[in-house]
């Protein structure tokens, strides 16, 4: 059974705080590793998509990276802010797959003013 | 703003009512996705498009249908509503080759009860 696992399932942090979330998948046959953001009562928004073994990306204070041979990518957020609060999302997909994604659970963050 | 249209945003419907849950992108994209989300729950795939008259079933059994006459349209339906069905419905789009991730819409919340 392919799965995702992200960790923590939820974080509430204050204002100011730098945070990180996990996502682990399976290493073998990988392709791309999707990260999204999704707001209540909102679509969910690509924040990333990274395919590279030691791929770093950066939007604004929010970064990520990866690591394919172990199966594993960290996405940060410097210095919260209360517009971070969302359910972050981790995906992935494999060659000759179509671009099907396998989505983690998802890290809940809400940032305190 | 949303290049990806879903309606309607909520139903609460009977049990056996006969429903369609619509999806419109206007991006031209040749790939199309449905996903269901049960409370607490990860997103999983349920139907599939990779262009005009393609359709798939994806990795969850769903007891829905899905047509793709148009390249801008994928709706959903169900011929007969029951609880068990009770949950979101997420739209995503995306071009062949996309590397910025999927475009999704806001969903569908549905409620059978």
């Amino acid at each position: 059974i392919l799965n995702v696992e992200q960790s923590p399932q939820s974080l509430h942090v204050q204002e100011g705080d730098s945070t990180n979330f996990t996502c682990s998948f399976p290493s073998s046959n990988f392709y791309a590793l999707h990260w999204y953001r999704w707001e209540t009562a909102k679509s969910p928004e690509a924040l990333f998509v990274m395919t590279l073994n030691g791929d770093e990306k950066k939007k604004g204070r929010i970064s990520a990276t990866l690591n394919t041979k172990e199966g594993y990518s960290y996405l940060y957020i410097k210095g919260s802010q209360p517009e971070d609060s969302a359910t972050y999302l981790c995906a992935f997909n494999f060659y000759n797959q179509g671009g099907k994604l396998i989505f983690g659970q998802g890290t809940e963050l809400s940032v305190k003013p | 703003e949303a290049d990806i249209y879903q309606t309607p945003r909520y139903l609460v419907i009977g049990t056996g009512k006969k429903i369609t849950l619509e999806c419109s992108q206007t991006m031209g994209h040749d790939k199309m996705y449905w996903y269901q989300q049960d409370p607490g729950m990860e997103l999983h795939l349920i139907h599939y498009s990779y262009g005009v008259n393609s359709t798939e079933k994806g990795d969850l059994s769903s007891e829905s249908t899905v047509s793709r006459i148009r390249t801008e349209h994928f709706p959903l339906t169900l011929e007969s509503a029951r609880p068990s069905h009770t949950s979101q419905y997420l739209c995503a789009s995306r071009t062949t080759g996309g590397g910025d991730g999927y475009t999704f819409g806001s969903g569908t919340r549905l409620t059978v009860v």
